[in-house]
């Protein structure tokens, strides 16, 4: 594997469930991020890890929690999410204080 | 919030024409950058830019840095059908805090 991985690439879940998204990144990196892309929105930054510490929560609402064990995987549990919250899901990673983002297929998220 | 202007929001050319594109913002910018996204897929980085007049061509797709720090605008030259697809501008003041113009969409008639 090559660059940015996103798993699953497709997820519909209901209000009530509770699932995770998965990110690795095989590019040495040790900055990875997540954002929303929504119809018709612009791309919006959630969180920003840096060596595995969280450095930039972009007031995200507490039903999406991410976690970063080690700098190439970053996960997004998901719980409790609403129907406005069916998006592309990205994840991206680059080096730290690095401007240009390295970004992942993405997976698109409907929520029932 | 930080918002970027980008337009047109569309385009529908013919192959072989030339295509032009641009974002303006409120604030300046130190760095924009342009990103292609294709169907199901995550944007790709087409051109980074991090002076203010800088000129920079990858390929047939030239991007500027506008004087003013608030712009910066994408051409491409001679389409052809694999350009198709929704292009967006970024900017940032501050590294890893990327601001998102809200893309333009590409057709292109054969």
């Amino acid at each position: 594997e090559t660059g940015v991985t996103q798993t699953p690439r497709h997820l519909v879940m209901g209000m009530t469930n509770k699932k995770s998204l998965k990110c690795e990144q095989h590019l040495g990196h040790n900055a990875m991020y997540w954002y929303k892309q929504s119809a018709k929105k612009p791309l919006e930054l959630m969180f920003v890890y840096n060596f595995k510490e969280q450095t930039e929560n972009n007031s995200v609402p507490s039903r999406f929690s991410p976690e970063c064990p080690n700098s190439s995987h970053l996960f997004l549990h998901l719980h409790t999410l609403q129907p406005e919250d069916s998006a592309l899901y990205l994840c991206a990673s680059s080096p730290p204080n690095d401007r240009r983002p390295f970004f992942g297929p993405g997976t698109r998220l409907t929520v029932l | 919030g930080q918002q970027l202007n980008q337009s047109p929001q569309s385009m529908f050319i013919q192959e072989g024409e030339d295509v032009s594109m641009n974002c303006t913002s409120s604030s300046i910018f130190n760095t924009w950058l342009w990103y292609k996204q294709d169907p199901g897929e995550g944007p790709v980085l087409l051109i980074a830019l991090y002076k203010a007049g800088e000129l920079t061509s990858n390929g047939r797709l030239t991007a500027q840095f506008g004087i003013t720090r608030k712009d910066s605008f994408l051409n491409i030259s001679a389409s052809i059908p694999s350009d198709v697809g929704i292009y967006f501008c970024a900017g940032s003041k501050e590294a890893q805090k990327l601001v998102f113009g809200q893309g333009t969409r590409l057709t292109i008639n054969p």
